[in-house]
Parts: structure tokens; C-alpha cells; sequence
């Protein structure tokens, strides 16, 4: 079975221009997240979705970031303009529909340095 | 809000010492509590998963409990190797809002050959 694969791996771009992150969850997850983790903290949730739409974006710094998911698959998340701080890394997750066995699936990441 | 927090952030011990992590949550009305491993630069790998119902979950030289009444989760890890060293991190799985997932701050852990 094919995991979260994301991309691209390392990103490096100055603040003030924009960059999109992929993400392709595993193949009938509905629940897909993105988290921000910036370096020595656990990771943040900025938004979550089922199928394709929003259930959580309340920590969504929505003047600069957005994200969709089209057709309930792929899902892409943009910064624009970007800061110094937007540097972190960003994780995508995946998961069935919430049951007391439903595990989550991380991709690799996309690492992110604003200079 | 549902509140996860890891003591201590960061720990050292010499090889083949046993490794406790704890973990503590506000809200439990979970689903389930999952413990991730994160090496350096890399993504999250699942190493467990208890679900609500259960009191605890094994898997090798790893044994995981929950006390859902409590709030608390405690990552043992046995007979510690260099290869252990990482950040563990756990994460629930909370019922409410289409099972959201909230991640803990992390344990930074070096095992000393």
C-alpha cells in the first residue's frame, strides 16, 4: 500500500514570495491534515479535511495561507507572502473516518526555509 | 480545547537503561492515543496505537498504557539502545470535529552507548 507521499522535499525561498506544498493521501482516506512544526515543538494543525471540505482551519493564518483539497483526493496548501517565521516544517496526514482503531499516516514532509 | 503535553522535553540515558515517556491529556473523550518516533529531518513513524477501550498496547520492546480516566499515557521503552535515540512524540484522536488529531510537545531522547 502506497503511503502520504509529499512534495517537494526542501523548499528554500525569500520572504515576501509564495510557495505551494502537495500532498497525496493514501487511497480512500478521507480525512486529510496539514500541520506546521516548527523546529523542538510538536506539530501544529493548521487545517483538516473530510472529503473536501473544512472541518478545522481555526489555527489557519488565513491573511497568507490557504488550502484545498479538489475532489476530496490531492490537496495542496499555499503561503503567500511568506515570512521569516513560515519556516518550519510542513506535514501531511491521512486517515479513514474517525473509529477507535482509525490511525493516522504521516508523508515525509516538505521542509521549508524563508531567508 | 483538547490539551496534550510530554515531561520532560528532553532525556538522557545510558544504553540499556529503560525508557518511560509520559504523555497527559485534558479532554477524554478520545478515539484513541497514538505514539509517533521522529528522527532528525524526517516524518512521524506510527510506533503504537491504543484505542479507547483498551489499557494498554505492545509491540516488541515497546509497551504503551492508557489511563483514559486520568488523562495519562506512558511510552515504556525496555533495555534502551543507541538506535532508540529520537523524539517520541504522542498524539490523540479526539471524537469531536471529525476525529482531530492533536499532537503533544515531544521528548527529545539521547541513549549514551
Amino acid at each position: 500500500e502506497a503511503g502520504v507521499a509529499q512534495s517537494p522535499r526542501y523548499k528554500i525561498i525569500e520572504k515576501r514570495q509564495s510557495v505551494a506544498f502537495w500532498c497525496n493521501p493514501i487511497s480512500g482516506h478521507a480525512t486529510l491534515y496539514w500541520y506546521q512544526q516548527i523546529l523542538g515543538q510538536g506539530p501544529k494543525l493548521l487545517i483538516q479535511f473530510q472529503n473536501n471540505g473544512v472541518v478545522d482551519d481555526s489555527q489557519l493564518p488565513k491573511d497568507r495561507f490557504s488550502a484545498e483539497r479538489l475532489k476530496g483526493v490531492d490537496s495542496t496548501l499555499k503561503i503567500q507572502p511568506a515570512k521569516l517565521e513560515d519556516s518550519a516544517v510542513y506535514l501531511c496526514a491521512s486517515s479513514l473516518v474517525g473509529r477507535p482503531n482509525t490511525e493516522a499516516f504521516f508523508g515525509q514532509g516538505t521542509r521549508l526555509t524563508v531567508v | 480545547k483538547q490539551e496534550v503535553t510530554q515531561i520532560p522535553a528532553a532525556l538522557s540515558v545510558p544504553e540499556g537503561e529503560n525508557l518511560v515517556l509520559n504523555c497527559s491529556f485534558t479532554d477524554s473523550a478520545i478515539y484513541n492515543l497514538q505514539w509517533f518516533r521522529q528522527d532528525p529531518g524526517k516524518g512521524l513513524t506510527s510506533l503504537l496505537l491504543i484505542q479507547s477501550s483498551q489499557r494498554e498496547q505492545t509491540s516488541g520492546r515497546l509497551n504503551a498504557s492508557l489511563d483514559k480516566s486520568s488523562g495519562r499515557s506512558t511510552l515504556y521503552i525496555a533495555a534502551s539502545q543507541p538506535g532508540d535515540s529520537a523524539t517520541y512524540l504522542c498524539a490523540v484522536m479526539i471524537k469531536a470535529a471529525g476525529n482531530k488529531l492533536t499532537f503533544g510537545g515531544g521528548t527529545r531522547v539521547l541513549v549514551k552507548p
